[in-house]
């Protein structure tokens, strides 16, 4: 499994945007990167997916590189309930013939907002 | 649609005695996932199931830990004889066959006194 490194923590004015990078030199071909938001006392929520260039959903933006080796996570306009630590994933789509793929998760980014 | 449920959210044991967490994943979602998180850190994988069988246990402490996913009920994650260094968050989540998306539980926090 690709290792992932990205910063410990990060503090952001609200309205601003917040772009998280993520590093991943050994990215295998089969790989996705997903970024997974987890508040306190909470599970992890799944933010966005994707395996090349850019992907947008209503919450966030992800830009890959045509390279993959890295990520980057952005949040339009953050809010305080922004707050959060955010992980970055790297893995294989299908594990196991199963449909399914096992996470691995570093420690994430510490995202603080500041009203 | 409910998510996934796990429940007791909170769980206090004293040293030595069992813990059991339970997980039910959500409609329709055949395979199930253990992690644990102790304080500050990220999630750990431990264990990888489908109905009545373990796909993947290379997460999982050699001793006192197991876990199943019956053909009927909720995925079980016992814990023998706990320590101290037991105590952590234990989440579950499950995906279908052909989702990519994991979806999350609450979590259950054990507290081993």
């Amino acid at each position: 499994l690709a290792k992932t490194t990205q910063p410990i923590s990060m503090d952001s004015y609200e309205g601003q945007e917040v772009n998280i990078t993520c590093s991943h030199n050994n990215i295998a071909t089969n790989d996705y990167i997903t970024w997974y938001q987890q508040f306190p006392s909470q599970g992890p929520r799944f933010i966005i997916q994707g395996y090349k260039t850019k992907v947008t959903n209503e919450v966030a933006s992800l830009f890959i590189p045509a390279d993959r080796k890295s990520s980057t996570l952005s949040l339009p306009r953050v809010s305080l309930s922004d707050t959060a630590v955010y992980y970055c994933l790297v893995g294989d789509r299908v594990r196991s013939g199963a449909g399914s793929y096992q996470l691995t998760f570093g420690k994430g980014t510490k995202l603080s907002v500041i009203p | 649609n409910a998510g996934v449920m796990q429940n007791p959210r909170h769980l206090v044991r004293r040293r030595g005695q069992e813990a059991r967490l339970r997980c039910s994943p959500m409609k329709g979602h055949s395979h199930v996932y253990w992690y644990r998180q102790l304080p500050e850190e990220g999630l750990k994988f431990m264990v990888y199931l489908q109905k009545e069988n373990i796909i993947d246990e290379s997460g999982m402490p050699k001793e006192r830990f197991s876990a199943e996913f019956p053909k009927e009920g909720p995925s079980i994650l016992r814990i023998q004889q706990v320590v101290r260094g037991d105590s952590a968050a234990y989440f579950c989540a499950s995906s279908g066959q052909t989702n990519t998306e994991a979806f999350f539980g609450q979590g259950t926090r054990l507290t081993v006194v």
